[in-house]
């Protein structure tokens, strides 16, 4: 069972257009949402994540959107750039944590997206 | 500033070999963890530790084995490979940014189980 759940699984920008990616989740106990870059041969890198108690984050050209009651997030990167082309994956956390309620970290990720983002 | 380093990076097997897979930090991080890429399946935990000497299973531990005897390195063991097992193998530890654990991973390692 998909517990995170990514669209599309690729999409084509041109340069300077706008990205958009989307995720939904079902456990209502995660309460920290990553996202990933990833490019080929390369570890996933962490982009920019948001917790539950705000619904929007942004840093530079990236911004999380999150619906809490919709229990859905999306990924925006605005004037995308070639340099953007990657797989992003999204991704969740909250199960589990030490008996001083630290989160063990566990991630629950999306399928991932494939950003192309031609010139 | 290695980070996080896997070894190796290519590895072929046949089925029913063992292998083991190294992942060592060099960021003194207290928890790691192991996933699993597949195409269109993102990534799934296998096992992860949060501490040296403990371990616990992930999402898909079946087949697989691990060991946490220093901090700094985590084993991952395939004890009899089946084709199933083909994969990307990525390793990652956790530390704290702004209260949450985010993880550093490592360029992984590539799998073929023939």
């Amino acid at each position: 069972q998909q517990q995170v759940k990514q669209s599309p699984q690729s999409l084509i920008v041109q340069k300077g257009g706008i990205s958009i990616i989307n995720c939904a989740y079902e456990n209502t106990a995660f309460d920290y949402f990553p996202w990933y870059q990833q490019f080929p041969g390369k570890g996933p890198a962490l982009l920019i994540a948001i917790r539950p108690d705000v619904s929007e984050k942004k840093e530079g050209r990236f911004t999380i959107s999150f619906n809490k009651s919709a229990k859905q997030f999306s990924l925006h990167i605005m004037d995308s750039q070639p340099g953007d082309s990657a797989t992003y994956f999204c991704a969740a956390s909250g199960e589990g944590a030490n008996a001083g309620g630290t989160s063990y970290g566990k991630l629950t990720f999306g399928q991932g997206t494939i950003l192309t983002v031609h010139p | 500033n290695a980070g996080v380093t896997q070894t190796p990076k290519f590895r072929v097997l046949k089925t029913g070999q063992s292998m083991t897979l190294l992942c060592a930090q060099d960021m003194n991080h207290e928890y790691m963890y192991w996933y699993r890429q597949d195409p269109g399946m993102g990534l799934r935990l296998i096992h992860y530790s949060v501490g040296e000497g403990t371990t616990a299973k992930g999402e898909v531990p079946d087949g697989y084995n691990v060991s946490r005897l220093k901090k700094q390195n985590f084993l991952l063991g395939l004890e009899s490979a089946a084709p199933s097992q083909t994969s990307v193998y990525f390793c990652a530890s956790s530390y704290l940014y702004r209260l949450i654990r985010a993880q550093h991973f490592g360029d992984g390692t590539r799998l073929s189980i023939l």
